[in-house]
C-alpha cells in the first residue's frame, strides 16, 4: 500500500537551534512530494515541493528538504528556528489525483 | 482575492440532524477535496472530484454526501449517519497537472451539542 510515514509525532527545540522533521515515503507512490505547515485553527500552507531535478529543495520561510530516492526520504530542515515555527508539519505524496499525507509532526520551539 | 472560502468557521450538530458544510473557490481548479481532520490522525480522504458533475469515495466516506454542480462550489453534508462528525473539516483544490500542490481553506469545526 502506498504511504507517508512521519516517525515523529512530536518534536520539541530550542529556540535558535537546528531542526530536522523526518518524512519517508513507499516507493509505488509518485515522486512529486511536499511539505506543509499549519498553524492552530487554520488549513495548510505550502512550505515547499519537490517536482524533479535539483534535490534539494528551498521553501518559504528559511526551510528546505533534501530528496534521497535510495533513502525514500524527503526530510524538512530548518538551521535556526523561531518560536513562530512553532506548529504542525505535514508531508505529502502526490498521485494522479489522490494525495496521500503522513500522520504530522508538532514542532514546538522552546524560549 | 484568489483562494478558497470555507463556511462556517464553527457549526454545531444537534443528534439527528443533517448539516452542510460550504466551499466555495475562485481558483479556476478542476479538482476538489475534503478531508477529516482528527488529532494525531492526520487527513483522511472524504470525497473528490475532479470536474464539475462528478466525484468519487475517499477512505471514509459513510455518513457523508456531496455534491459538484459547479465548478466553483463544492459543499460536503454531514448526515445523522455519521455517529461521530466532531472533527477539524478541511476543503482543497488542486489545478490541473499531477504535479501540483494542493491549495487548502482555512477549515470548518465541527461539534457535536
Amino acid at each position: 500500500a502506498q504511504s507517508v510515514t512521519q516517525l515523529d509525532s512530536q518534536v520539541p527545540v530550542f529556540e535558535e537551534a537546528p531542526v530536522e522533521l523526518r518524512c519517508n515515503y513507499s516507493s509505488s507512490v509518485s515522486v512529486y512530494l511536499f511539505w506543509y505547515v499549519q498553524y492552530p485553527n487554520q488549513g495548510l500552507q505550502l512550505l515547499l515541493k519537490y517536482l524533479s531535478g535539483s534535490t534539494l529543495v528551498k521553501g518559504i520561510n528559511g526551510f528546505e528538504a533534501e530528496f534521497n530516492k535510495s533513502q525514500t526520504s524527503f526530510h524538512l530542515r530548518k538551521p535556526s528556528v523561531h518560536i513562530s515555527d512553532t506548529a504542525e508539519y505535514f508531508c505529502a505524496a502526490s498521485g494522479t489525483y489522490k494525495y496521500i499525507f503522513g500522520t504530522g509532526t508538532r514542532l514546538k520551539v522552546l524560549a | 482575492d484568489g483562494g478558497i472560502t470555507q463556511s462556517p468557521k464553527y457549526l454545531f450538530r444537534k443528534e439527528g440532524q443533517n448539516v452542510t458544510l460550504s466551499c466555495e473557490q475562485n481558483l479556476n481548479h478542476d479538482a476538489m477535496y475534503w478531508y477529516r481532520q482528527d488529532p494525531g490522525q492526520g487527513l483522511r480522504l472524504i470525497y473528490y472530484s475532479q470536474i464539475v458533475n462528478d466525484f468519487q469515495k475517499g477512505d471514509i466516506a459513510e455518513g457523508y454526501s456531496v455534491s459538484r454542480e459547479k465548478k466553483e462550489s463544492f459543499p460536503l453534508t454531514v448526515t445523522s449517519a455519521q455517529k461521530n462528525p466532531t472533527a477539524f473539516y478541511l476543503c482543497a483544490t488542486k489545478g490541473g497537472a499531477s504535479n501540483q500542490p494542493q491549495h487548502f481553506g482555512d477549515g470548518t469545526r465541527l461539534s457535536i451539542l
